[in-house]
């Protein structure tokens, strides 16, 4: 089965330009989520969709970020405009099949799109 | 909100010498605890994950048991690989919390031949 596919791998941009990722969930998986990884932390969760509707956005920064997902399959998360603190890997993960518990399914993730802001 | 505290790295370790790493968490629901690695230059991927008190997971000679009364997940090795140097997060899902991930700040082991 393939994996979570998330692009671009690397990005670089000045303070104040926006940029956007994408992800592509594992087929068939309903929830889709999007994490910040600053370095040498843990991820923390940005938001997350259950099919195309919002479940929990209240860590995403609003005023700079926003995020979609479209028809419930992949979805966009966009930073405009862009501060040095964005600086991260952005990582994106999907779980939640039909018929399985919330608090046990696994997340998968995908490889991660590495931002840095100059 | 929930919370996990894992231990400060970074981990060095011989080869073949014993692994443990300390995860405690605070909850208001009832998680389940997971371990996730990060190899060098690759993604997340789970390593193992409990899903009731006092079970224990286990994958590739690692496992973990959840100690409800202690709030803990420790992640043991009995005879560590170079191969295994990685981070390690210790992680919950709260269906309190909608179900999302809460991870610890990560744990760098680095084994030496």
């Amino acid at each position: 089965e393939a994996g979570v596919a998330q692009s671009p791998r690397y990005k670089i941009i000045e303070k104040r330009q926006s940029v956007a990722f994408w992800c592509n969930p594992i087929s068939g998986h309903a929830t889709l989520y999007w994490y910040q990884q600053i370095l040498g932390q843990g991820p923390k969760l940005l938001i997350q969709f259950q099919n195309n509707g919002v479940v929990d956005d209240s860590q995403l920064p609003k005023d700079r970020f926003s995020a979609e997902r479209l028809k419930g399959v992949d979805s966009t998360l966009k930073i405009q405009p862009a501060k040095l603190e964005d600086s991260a890997v952005y990582l994106c993960a999907s779980s939640f099949r039909e018929g399985t518990s919330i608090r046990t399914d696994t997340q998968y993730f995908g490889p991660g799109t590495r931002l840095t802001v100059l | 909100g929930d919370s996990v505290t894992q231990m400060e790295g970074p981990v060095t370790l011989s080869e073949e010498a014993f692994l443990t790493i300390n995860c405690t968490y605070t909850a208001t629901g009832y998680p389940s605890p997971f371990w996730y690695v990060q190899y060098p230059g690759e993604g997340l991927q789970l390593l193992l994950k409990a899903t009731k008190a006092d079970d224990k997971g286990s994958n590739k000679g690692f496992e973990a048991t959840y100690r409800k009364e202690t709030t803990s997940f420790h992640l043991e090795k009995g005879s560590v690989q170079v191969s295994d140097s990685a981070v390690y997060f210790c992680a919950l899902s709260d269906p309190a919390e909608g179900g999302k991930l809460i991870f610890g700040q990560g744990t760098e082991l680095s084994v030496k031949p």
